[in-house]
This record gives structure tokens, C-alpha cells and sequence, in this order.
């Protein structure tokens, strides 16, 4: 079984650039999230879609970031201007329900870096 | 959301037994305990989670205390591979990861 796939594995941009990140998730998982994760802490949620609609973006800065899961399969989160303070990795993840008692499966993540 | 506490840091030897201890004593009767792990640049990978009674697996076994307040991972022999910060969860539905207890397994 394929796992979550993301592209790209590392970025590097400058201050106030655009970037976008993809996901892809296991076929057939209908919930997808993006999490942010900064050196030396856990992952935080960013974003969680089941199949192509929001179930939780509370913690998303929404002046800044988007997220868009077309179909209900693959998915970008978009950074537009970026910040110092998003240089972190970003996690895709997948599971085939929304509840925590369905494991989560990760991709490798995308690391970012703003200079 | 339950907080929880776990050690910042824990050393093994290798092939031998570790004991991950993780309170979370404002657990929800309908938490689940779900424990990660991930290793160096990697994703978090899911290990192993339980609701009341202890759990086993081909990775590792779960106890839970009878109050659910508490509860300990264990790795019956730890290799190098199993060097990984590992993160105690309970939730019913948001998987929230705090800090974690990162682990290292000495030679």
C-alpha cells in the first residue's frame, strides 16, 4: 500500500515569496490534515478536511495560508507572503475517518525555510 | 482537550525493556490513549492506543492504570532503531501531540 506522498521534501524562499505545498493522500482516506511543525516541538493542526470540506481550521492563519482539497483526494496548503516564523516542516497526514481511533498515517513532510 | 506530562528526555540501553510514562490525569471517559512516535525527519508514525484495558501489539504493549490517569508505553527490548521522540495522546477526536519524551537507546 502506497503511503502519504508530499512534493516538495525541502523549499527554500525568501520573506514575503508565495509557496505551496501537495499532498496526496492513501487512497480512500477520506480525512486529510496539514500540520506545522517548528524545531524542537510536536506537530501542530493546521487544517483538517473531511473528503473536500473543513472539518477544523481554527488554528490556520488565515491572513496568510489557504488550503484546498479538490475532489476530496490531493490536496495544497499555500503560504502567500510567508514569514520568518513559518520556516517548519509540514506534515501531511491521512486517515480513513475523523475520529482520533482511526490512526493517522504521515507523509515525510516538507521543510521549509524563510529567509 | 486532556493535558498531559511525559519526561522531556529517557535513555536505554539497547535490548532492553523502556517504560514510557505519560499522566494525564483530566482524561475524559471517552478518551482514547493513543501513543506516536517519529523518528529522526521523519513523520509521526502511529504505535499503539487503548481505552481501558492494556494492549498489545507487534510494536509495543500498553498499560493503563485502572483510574486512567496515567499510563505507560513499553518497548520490551529496545533497539536503535526505536530512538524516536514519542508523544502520549488522549483524545476522542483531535490528535493533539504535545512535546513528547524524546527517547535514546544507548549501544
Amino acid at each position: 500500500e502506497a503511503g502519504v506522498a508530499q512534493s516538495p521534501r525541502y523549499k527554500i524562499i525568501e520573506k514575503r515569496q508565495s509557496v505551496a505545498f501537495w499532498c496526496n493522500p492513501i487512497s480512500g482516506h477520506a480525512t486529510l490534515y496539514w500540520y506545522q511543525q517548528i524545531l524542537g516541538q510536536g506537530p501542530k493542526l493546521l487544517i483538517q478536511f473531511q473528503n473536500n470540506g473543513v472539518v477544523d481550521d481554527s488554528q490556520l492563519p488565515k491572513d496568510r495560508f489557504s488550503a484546498e482539497r479538490l475532489k476530496g483526494v490531493d490536496s495544497t496548503l499555500k503560504i502567500q507572503p510567508a514569514k520568518l516564523e513559518d520556516s517548519a516542516v509540514y506534515l501531511c497526514a491521512s486517515s480513513a475517518g475523523a475520529t482520533s481511533y482511526n490512526e493517522q498515517f504521515f507523509g515525510p513532510g516538507t521543510r521549509l525555510t524563510v529567509l | 482537550d486532556a493535558k498531559t506530562t511525559q519526561p522531556n528526555s529517557m535513555e536505554s540501553n539497547e535490548e532492553e525493556p523502556v517504560h514510557l510514562p505519560c499522566n494525564h490525569s483530566t482524561i475524559s471517559g471517552t478518551d482514547y490513549i493513543h501513543w506516536y512516535r517519529q523518528l529522526p525527519s521523519q513523520g509521526p508514525e502511529y504505535v499503539i492506543h487503548g481505552l481501558t484495558s492494556n494492549v498489545n501489539n507487534r510494536m509495543a504493549s500498553l498499560a493503563i492504570a485502572e483510574d486512567r490517569k496515567s499510563s505507560t508505553l513499553i518497548l520490551h527490548r529496545a533497539t536503535l532503531r526505536d530512538a524516536a521522540v514519542y508523544y502520549c495522546i488522549p483524545s476522542y477526536d483531535k490528535v493533539i501531540f504535545g512535546p513528547g519524551t524524546s527517547l535514546s537507546v544507548i549501544p
